[in-house]
């Protein structure tokens, strides 16, 4: 069974604190690692796709690492509109549905 | 980035009644479309997952029979409610695969609907 655990569960930082939030995973075949940006009563927005250890991508303040075993997604510089909660997620080669496996997420909070 | 529509965004029902939520790939053929709940402050959790063209695969513990999933076009999805109780509130979030728009597995998702059965 695809397991994430995603840490911290909330993060309060000031205005252009870098910081890092971490996405440990456990999956049979890794298809896929995403990660994903969720405001308050609204659907997850897209952000990254990682497919294989060691590949890194960006977007603006953001940034997302894999290994083997977790991702990063660092922050750099963050405004107060990066607050949210920042989502990860898992799709494995295993049978079954080909659905996500998502954690929890990690409620980010820029204050000005 | 692809857009996938969801309606209504917000709904109520009476207990023991019906409602459908439509989820629609504005943009882009989805084969494969997903349906999530999610409630307070917790993960999302996939319910089912819907193939167009044949019947979707139920996630463990998933009343298939209850929560009644047509994926009759490559843009559109729909998840019918049936007999709605109050436990079934939730937010409903639907999902798409777009297999042709440059990487091979980009997901996106819809705005969501909130459900709350009175």
């Amino acid at each position: 069974e695809d397991q994430v655990t995603q840490s911290p569960e909330a993060l309060r930082l000031q205005e252009g604190e870098s910081s890092s939030l971490n996405c440990s995973y456990t999956v049979s075949g890794l298809r896929g690692l995403f990660w994903y940006r969720q405001d308050p009563g609204k659907g997850p927005e897209f952000l990254f796709t990682l497919y294989s250890a060691g590949e890194e991508k960006e977007k603006e303040r953001l940034k997302a690492t894999l290994t083997k075993k977790e991702s990063f997604l660092h922050i750099t510089a963050p405004k107060p509109e990066d607050s949210a909660t920042y989502l990860c997620a898992v799709q494995g080669a295993g049978g079954g549905a080909d659905g996500l496996t998502f954690g929890k997420g990690t409620h980010l909070i820029i204050q000005p | 980035g692809a857009v996938v529509s969801q309606h209504p965004s917000r709904v109520i029902c009476k207990s023991g009644t019906s409602v459908k939520i439509e989820c629609r790939s504005l943009d882009f053929q989805a084969t494969t479309m997903f349906w999530y709940r999610q409630f307070p402050k917790q993960s999302l959790m996939l319910m089912a997952t819907s193939n167009e063209g044949s019947k979707a695969t139920y996630e463990q513990g998933v009343e298939k029979d209850k929560f009644l999933i047509n994926h009759a076009s490559l843009t559109l999805s729909t998840l019918t409610v049936t007999s709605a109780h109050p436990e079934d509130s939730s937010f409903y979030i639907c999902s798409a695969r777009d297999i042709l728009r440059g990487l091979p597995n980009t997901i996106y998702f819809g705005e969501g609907s909130w459900l709350t059965v009175v």
